[in-house]
């Protein structure tokens, strides 16, 4: 059964610094891999979606890479903003089933 | 933002009530999930829909049931709600499914079981 795990759970760093998120997946037959962004009482906003075959993808100031065979992925946030402020949960869509497995997310505060 | 709409937004009830929440999405997307969110386990899929009258269990569907009898309705419903149940509920669309395209996410809606 994958699993996908987000450490730490919390991150709060000053604003202007680069940040880095992990996210590591126990069964590498992926189909891809997603970062989502998800603000107190909203739902989930899609950010960047990784295909198997790729090794990054680049939006804006975000960058999220995958090692897939090490079940390791990351998202990388340049020059971060107050704004950037809220909870990114990673999810990778299993071989198989085609279904999102989540991770329980990291919760991230930029201080102004 | 995709055209997702989840009502109600917040709802309190009491065991053993049945209960159905609904999701309506104007982008005629074929595939509709269910998933529900609670500390320390993330989001978690309920019942997917790929099509009209076509539903599928996910991983935590004991104490669920679905319907889609039209593209743009999506129904979750608690045959008798539990204090377990107490969660956030989060209905998603895609037009292509998981292997090839993101989810679009509704504004969730919060069910307390007294």
């Amino acid at each position: 059964k994958q699993e996908v795990t987000q450490i730490p759970a919390a991150l709060s760093v000053p604003e202007g610094e680069n940040l880095v998120l992990n996210c590591s997946f126990t069964d590498s037959a992926i189909y891809n891999l997603q970062w989502f962004r998800q603000d107190p009482g909203k739902g989930l906003t899609s950010l960047l979606l990784i295909q198997s075959s790729q090794r990054e993808q680049t939006s804006g100031r975000l960058n999220a890479s995958l090692d897939k065979s090490s079940g390791r992925s990351t998202l990388y946030i340049a020059a971060s903003q107050p704004g950037d402020s809220a909870t990114y949960l990673c999810a990778v869509t299993n071989f198989g089933n085609e279904k999102l497995t989540f991770g329980t997310g990291t919760r991230l505060t930029i201080i102004p | 933002d995709a055209g997702i709409t989840q009502s109600p937004r917040h709802k309190v009830t009491e065991t053993g009530t049945p209960v159905t929440l609904r999701c309506h999405q104007t982008e005629n997307h074929r595939y509709m999930y269910w998933y529900r969110q609670d500390p320390g386990h993330g989001l978690r899929l309920i019942h997917y829909s790929y099509g009209v009258k076509d539903t599928d269990k996910g991983e935590v569907s004991d104490g669920y049931s679905v319907s889609r009898s039209k593209t743009e309705d999506f129904l979750l419903t608690l045959e008798s709600a539990t204090s377990s149940q107490t969660s956030v509920y989060f209905c998603a669309i895609s037009e292509l499914g998981g292997v090839q395209e993101t989810q679009y996410f509704g504004p969730g809606t919060r069910l307390l079981v007294l």
